[in-house]
């Protein structure tokens, strides 16, 4: 299967600040990327589609211009939280799939904002 | 977005003791998949069902997607401490949406 990784693992940033979340797609281009956020004790619940070379596709009530999404090439999409606030710690998770066949997460960014 | 439910949100048993956890879907899913989380850990697959009334097992685990392809469940058999975590479906809208998951916790 895909093989992706995600960095950091862990950040902690002041409130107000810009975090920058990278999942890597080792060996395994893909067209589309997804972003998840879980919360504590809590199910996946799908941000956002990324598309490379084209702009993301967001949920319904997801925030597009606090949530940057940016999928410059086959093996690589970023996630950017702008200027985040403590509700905005949660954890973070991308995924790779291949069209219907499964999908293959990174190991997740948790994200704390003091 | 689309909503998969998945009941029951938590599930205490003993060790041996049999476990089920159901998924269900107000629309058709072209698939569904299920994933289990270990605690700190990310979602590891662990079996995609694609047929009307597929039946897929895995050696104590027993999967099946319901006739009308919109509901699904995961039966473990005599369960063991190592099948402690939160178990999730997916069901594919054309994109995965995640059920509110089951977490499984074992008693030895």
């Amino acid at each position: 299967g895909a093989v992706v990784s995600q960095h950091p693992s862990r950040v902690i940033c002041k409130s107000g600040t810009s975090v920058k979340i990278e999942c890597r797609s080792l060996d395994f281009q893909a067209t589309t990327m997804f972003w998840y956020r879980q919360f504590p004790k809590k199910s996946l619940m799908l941000m956002a589609t990324s598309n490379e070379g084209s702009k993301a596709t967001y949920e319904q009530g997801v925030e597009k211009d606090k949530f940057l999404i940016n999928h410059a090439s086959l093996t690589l999409s970023t996630l950017t939280v702008t200027s985040a606030h403590p509700e905005d710690s949660s954890f973070y998770i991308c995924s790779v799939t291949g069209g219907n066949t499964e999908a293959f997460f990174g190991q997740g960014t948790r994200l704390t904002v003091v | 977005g689309q909503q998969v439910m998945q009941i029951p949100q938590y599930q205490h048993v003993q060790e041996g003791e049999d476990f089920t956890t159901y998924c269900n879907s107000s629309t058709t899913l072209s698939n569904i998949q299920w994933y289990k989380q270990r605690p700190g850990g990310h979602p590891v697959f662990l079996i995609q069902l694609v047929k009307s009334g597929e039946v897929k097992k895995q050696k104590r685990l027993t999967f099946q997607f319901g006739e009308a392809k919109k509901n699904s469940s995961l039966h473990i058999t005599a369960t063991q401490t190592t099948d402690v975590g939160t178990y999730f479906c997916a069901g594919n809208f054309n994109k995965f949406y995640f059920g509110s998951g089951t977490k499984l916790n074992v008693k030895p």
